[in-house]
């Protein structure tokens, strides 16, 4: 069985431009959520998509957004990309949402901001 | 302060030696309690999930969870190499969907 699917792996923009990450669930799951993880703050909750709607946001600022695609598969885009935004980015998934779900990691995109 | 505090180490051990990984919080909403795996430029593994206190084990892994307290621990038998790794606490709160909230995570070496 496949595991969470992120693209791209790795990439370079540029201060002000936007980025979209892409991430594919394993089968069957319905739950995506995403993760920024940096050395300074560790890994922090962006948000949660569940049968296209967002169902929890954590505390970060209007330019990060996400979406869900009726296939389960989520987008994470941020705007106007500051230096502070280099970070790995994770996604996760789980078959429900809910509490108490066994939730699974990708191995991430690595944002570098320039 | 942080709700979930988890040494940063590194922690050094030899080869064999039993591990203890630990993490506090101070959320009492928190019910749900997972450890995860890291290897370098890896996303998380999930080792261990539990919810009730008490211990959980598997394999060589051992779970641990004092709600009283708000401590939960990770225990590591006869450690190899390729533990070697960072490890990271993780938990939710019932009604908090899948938002995890993580410790700072731990980096273990275990040596030869």
């Amino acid at each position: 069985k496949a595991g969470v699917t992120q693209t791209p792996r790795y990439l370079i923009k540029t201060r002000g431009q936007q980025v979209t990450l892409s991430c594919s669930p394993i089968s069957g799951h319905r739950s995506v959520s995403w993760y920024q993880q940096t050395p300074g703050q560790g890994l922090q909750f962006l948000f949660e998509y569940f049968s296209e709607t967002q169902r929890n946001k954590g505390n970060f600022p209007g330019r990060f957004s996400g979406r869900q695609f009726s296939n389960s598969r989520s987008e994470m885009n941020v705007s106007t990309l500051e230096l502070g935004d280099s970070a790995l980015y994770l996604c996760a998934s789980s078959a429900a949402t809910g509490s108490g779900n066994t939730i699974y990691f990708g191995e991430g995109s690595w944002l570098t901001v320039v | 302060q942080k709700e979930v505090e988890q040494d940063p180490g590194p922690l050094s051990v030899p080869e064999g030696a039993i591990v203890s990984l630990n993490c506090t919080y101070s959320n009492s909403a928190f019910q749900y309690f997972m450890w995860y795996r890291q290897y370098s430029r890896k996303g998380p593994e999930l080792l261990m999930y539990t919810y009730s206190s008490g211990n959980k084990e598997d394999g060589r892994f051992t779970a641990q969870v004092d709600k009283s307290s708000k401590y939960i621990s990770l225990f590591i038998r006869d450690s190899q190499p390729s533990d070697s790794a960072t490890y990271l606490c993780a938990m939710s709160a019932a009604g908090g969907g899948n938002k995890l909230t993580f410790g700072t995570g731990t980096q273990l070496k275990v040596e030869l």
